[in-house]
């Protein structure tokens, strides 16, 4: 297992239309996060998974937005509408709460899914 | 709610230099994690080290090490013989008990030849 993938990694859309991005974490991976990140800020926190739970959602997340992780494998993450404002890099990380030493409770972050809204 | 602060958006070091990158947090928590995140341009960003709280000791990893002041509240990123591949963004970020993590804005290293 090669690391976290994010697809696509570049999309572009007009605005008020859906968008769906997917995230593969690393392999036995338990927990799945996914972030927003603009230009020039640090990652912000939309939400977690444990297996296929999603445990927290932030309240930066409106309600146009959705994520899935059906099988506590991948997981997609849906904005709905979009708008210009949702235009930022998109990224997803994965942890594990196994017993290597220095990979427990360490996330793994993927390449990121920029979108841009037109 | 936890806070991450990077209070230098802008930092310089000569190839060979040591420099220091600093961050505070904000948490009434005992228990949690600090880390530090490199983001090169264009590219994905990469752990460079992590501290457990419970740990006295201060982490280090190579060239990379961290000056962790639990009652400060401060957790400061050294980098040893910098070298250009140090150039990026670095990012400082907190882990709570339930598995959120808080980014601050992030320092951008130039390492100068």
């Amino acid at each position: 297992d090669t690391g976290v993938s994010q697809n696509p990694r570049h999309k572009i859309t007009k605005r008020g239309q859906n968008v769906t991005f997917r995230c593969d974490p690393i392999s036995e991976h338990n927990r799945l996060y996914w972030y927003r990140q603009t230009l020039g800020q640090g990652p912000e926190f939309l939400t977690y998974f444990q297996n296929e739970a999603q445990l927290e959602k932030s309240r930066l997340l409106s309600d146009r937005f959705s994520a899935e992780r059906p099988k506590g494998s991948f997981s997609t993450l849906e904005i709905q509408r979009t708008e210009q404002g949702d235009s930022a890099m998109y990224l997803c990380a994965s942890s594990t709460r196994g017993r290597v030493r220095r990979q427990k409770d360490t996330q793994y972050f993927g390449p990121g899914t920029r979108l841009t809204v037109l | 709610a936890q806070t991450v602060t990077q209070s230098q958006p802008e930092m310089s070091v000569q190839e060979a230099e040591t420099v220091t990158l600093s961050c505070t947090y904000d948490t009434s928590e005992s228990d949690y994690y600090l880390f530090w995140y490199k983001q090169p341009p264009s590219r994905q960003m990469i752990l460079v080290i992590r501290q457990e709280a419970y740990k006295q000791q201060n982490a280090t990893e190579n060239r990379f090490s961290v000056n962790f002041q639990k009652a400060a509240k401060s957790f400061s990123l050294k980098i040893s013989d910098s070298q250009l591949g140090d150039a990026a963004m670095y990012f400082c970020a907190y882990r709570n008990t339930g598995n959120q993590f808080y980014f601050g804005t992030g320092t951008s290293l130039t390492v100068i030849p």
